[in-house]
């Protein structure tokens, strides 16, 4: 069975901070891996996607995250948070074949200060 | 362009009651799943759909029945309600494996 791993629960940062936050997967085979950010009070929305290719993937809003397949990570970072990015992170995995459900971290808060 | 629609947005329940979740997607996506959010445990999925006439259990199914007569709606029914059920349920769609899911709005449940 798959799972992910999320060990920062909650992080605080002041605004023009850099940002990493650790993901980490089990599952043996090919997966496609997901962040997800959710604002107070919405639902999930996609950060950015890895499937193949390019282990270094950027999504929206200058968010990246590095696949690194020997530790099983996919850790998202960006370079200088903004207090906008103040929200909930959820990393996600899902095998590439087969079964289509996706499995989710526990999620990291992150409160960035002004 | 709607989406993920799913209703009510909030209820409360007593204790026993059963209700029903609604959720509809207009995507064409075979795939949908119900997730509940607890604080500190992310999205845990309940049950999932591969596409009409199918169904599987999640991680956290007990107490939930779904089904899939049409590929546009999956509704979550919650047979007898219990206060371990007061949480966030959301329902979520997707094309295939490489495609990110879409999510509802949310349904947030307080069972009393």
């Amino acid at each position: 069975a798959q799972s992910v791993s999320q060990h920062n629960h909650h992080v605080i940062l002041s605004e023009a901070a850099s940002l990493e936050l650790g993901c980490n997967y089990s599952y043996g085979g090919t997966v496609n891996l997901f962040w997800y950010v959710q604002y107070p009070g919405q639902h999930l929305q996609l950060l950015l996607k890895y499937f193949s290719g390019d282990p270094l993937v950027k999504g929206i809003k200058g968010f990246e995250a590095e696949f690194i397949k020997s530790k099983f990570s996919f850790n998202l970072r960006k370079p200088s948070v903004q207090w906008s990015d103040t929200a909930e992170y959820f990393c996600a995995v899902n095998a590439d074949t087969g079964r289509r459900a996706l499995t989710f971290g526990s999620g990291t808060r992150l409160q960035v200060q002004p | 362009n709607a989406g993920v629609t799913q209703t009510p947005k909030f209820q409360v329940l007593k204790t026993g009651q059963s209700m029903t979740l609604q959720c509809a997607q207009d995507m064409n996506h075979e795939y949908m799943s119900w997730y509940r959010q607890d604080p500190g445990m992310g999205l845990r999925l309940i049950h999932y759909s591969v596409g009409a006439g199918i169904t599987d259990q999640g991680e956290v199914p007990n107490g939930y029945n779904v089904s899939r007569s049409t590929t546009e709606d999956f509704p979550l029914r919650l047979l007898s309600a219990a206060p371990s059920q007061t949480s966030v349920y959301f329902c979520a769609s997707r094309q295939g494996e490489r495609s990110p899911l879409h999510f509802g709005n949310g349904t947030r449940l307080t069972v009393t």
